[in-house]
């Protein structure tokens, strides 16, 4: 069975910081893996969706990196912003399931100006 | 971009009663939706597939009796909590999947806003 796993949980840094945010996967099968953006008490926002054939998607702020062989991706996110604050998650595609989405635990992430 | 809707944001309602909440993908056909259940401070957890036209495929564990989803058409799917309890009260959100955007690998699933419900 295919688990998810974020780390930090949370995270409290000060505006204009670059941060990482790590996403574990246990089974290296899957299609692809996608990074979203969730606000508090709202639905997701997809960030940047990464295909199990490429290392690395990169949009504005944002490179998220996969590494599926040890079952790793990371989300930088450059020049950290308030407006970054959100909770962010991880959701693998497992190649055993039609569309599926296994999520993440989530990284709460807070920005301070 | 597709936008994916949800009505209601907000429920209240007593223990016992049935609750309707609706998923719209507003610019696009959605043959299959997903209809997800998040609990405070806890991930997203599948709860089923709904295929337009056809019946719902439910994750272990989700009663189907007690989550009737119907997916009526391209465009609406709904999902009923029925005789709700407390223990139902969750964050309840939809996806859509584009039907006609091609290879479903390369594709993403578009969010809706999210409908809470409390159950008293």
């Amino acid at each position: 069975k295919q688990e998810v796993t974020q780390i930090p949980a949370a995270l409290s840094v000060p505006e204009g910081e670059n941060l990482v945010l790590n996403c574990s996967f246990t089974d290296s099968a899957i299609y692809n893996l996608q990074w979203f953006r969730q606000d508090p008490g709202k639905g997701l926002t997809s960030l940047l969706l990464i295909q199990s054939s490429q290392r690395e998607q990169t949009s504005g702020r944002l490179n998220a990196s996969l590494d599926k062989s040890s079952g790793r991706s990371t989300l930088y996110i450059a020049a950290s912003q308030p407006g970054d604050s959100a909770t962010y998650l991880c959701a693998v595609h497992p190649d055993t399931g039609f569309q599926k989405l296994v999520f993440g635990t989530g990284t709460r992430l807070l920005v301070s100006p | 971009g597709a936008v994916v809707s949800q009505h209601p944001s907000r429920v209240i309602c007593k223990s016992g009663t049935s609750v309707k909440i609706e998923c719209r993908s507003l610019d696009f056909q959605a043959t299959t939706m997903f209809w997800y259940r998040q609990f405070p401070k806890q991930s997203l957890m599948l709860m089923a597939t709904s295929n337009e036209g056809s019946k719902a495929t439910y994750e272990q564990g989700v009663e189907k009796d007690k989550f009737l989803i119907n997916h009526a058409s391209l465009t609406l799917s709904t999902l009923t909590v029925t005789s709700a309890h407390p223990e139902d009260s969750s964050f309840y959100i939809c996806s859509a999947r584009d039907g006609l955007a091609g290879d479903m690998l390369q594709e993403t699933q578009y969010f809706g806003p999210g409908t809470r419900l409390l159950v008293l």
